[in-house]
């Protein structure tokens, strides 16, 4: 049972505009989340997080947006460049013990 | 910018042999993960250290694998004997505190692949 899922495998995006990345979440009692973008051949980099007492929390071009009720998280790039194409996952942790992560989103941005 | 240093980079392995694989986490980061990812799946937690003692080995699958982090510093992960499905990226991860909001600072793996 995935208790993390990330269900769009891959997402192209034009330079310039925006790239929303998408997670849900199955366990209520998870209340910290993160997000993490991986490059080839490299580990996964700490991107931006965000714990249940928020609903938004904004790092220069990258936003994420919390929704409880729904058990939807999603990650927002504004403006696009093409650097930001990597695989991005989020995960999902209780009393920031044991993150759980999703399967990832290839994001290819488009010069 | 401190780094996870592990080692090797990559392994190949026939099966039914013995692999290992290294971390050294940032120092002073007392707390130590072992995660595997298989292609096109997430990173699974395998095990996870707080300084020398094992706080989650869970899925760990111990008939095989160990995990060993004498000194609270270094770590070795070990397959004995490796099987064919064990082919897949083992990253290692640390940070100053469990589950730190700012995130775990992942190396750049190990990766395995058994013929």
């Amino acid at each position: 049972d995935q208790q993390v899922k990330q269900n769009s495998p891959s997402l192209s995006v034009q330079e310039g505009r925006i790239s929303i990345l998408n997670c849900d979440y199955t366990n209520s009692m998870f209340d910290y989340f993160l997000w993490y973008k991986k490059y080839p051949a490299e580990g996964p980099t700490f991107l931006i997080s965000i714990s249940s007492i928020k609903d938004k929390n904004e790092d220069g071009r990258f936003t994420v947006f919390l929704n409880k009720s729904a058990k939807h998280l999603s990650l927002h790039i504004v403006p696009s460049q093409p650097g930001d194409s990597a695989v991005y996952f989020c995960a999902a942790g209780r009393g920031t013990y044991k993150y759980i992560f999703g399967t990832g989103t290839r994001l290819k941005v488009l010069a | 910018e401190a780094e996870v240093a592990q080692s090797p980079r990559y392994k190949i392995t026939e099966k039914s042999q013995a692999v290992a694989f290294w971390c050294d986490p940032i120092s002073g980061h007392a707390t130590l993960y072992w995660y595997r990812q298989i292609l096109g799946q997430g990173p699974e937690l395998l095990v996870q250290f707080q300084d020398e003692s094992v706080v989650d080995d869970s899925q760990l699958p111990k008939d095989r694998f160990s995990a060993e982090r004498l000194k609270g510093v270094d770590s070795t992960l070990k397959i004995q004997p490796a099987e064919l499905g064990d082919s897949a990226m083992y990253l290692c991860a640390s940070s100053l505190d469990p589950g730190a909001l700012r995130g775990y600072t992942f190396g750049s793996g190990t990766r395995l692949t058994v013929v």
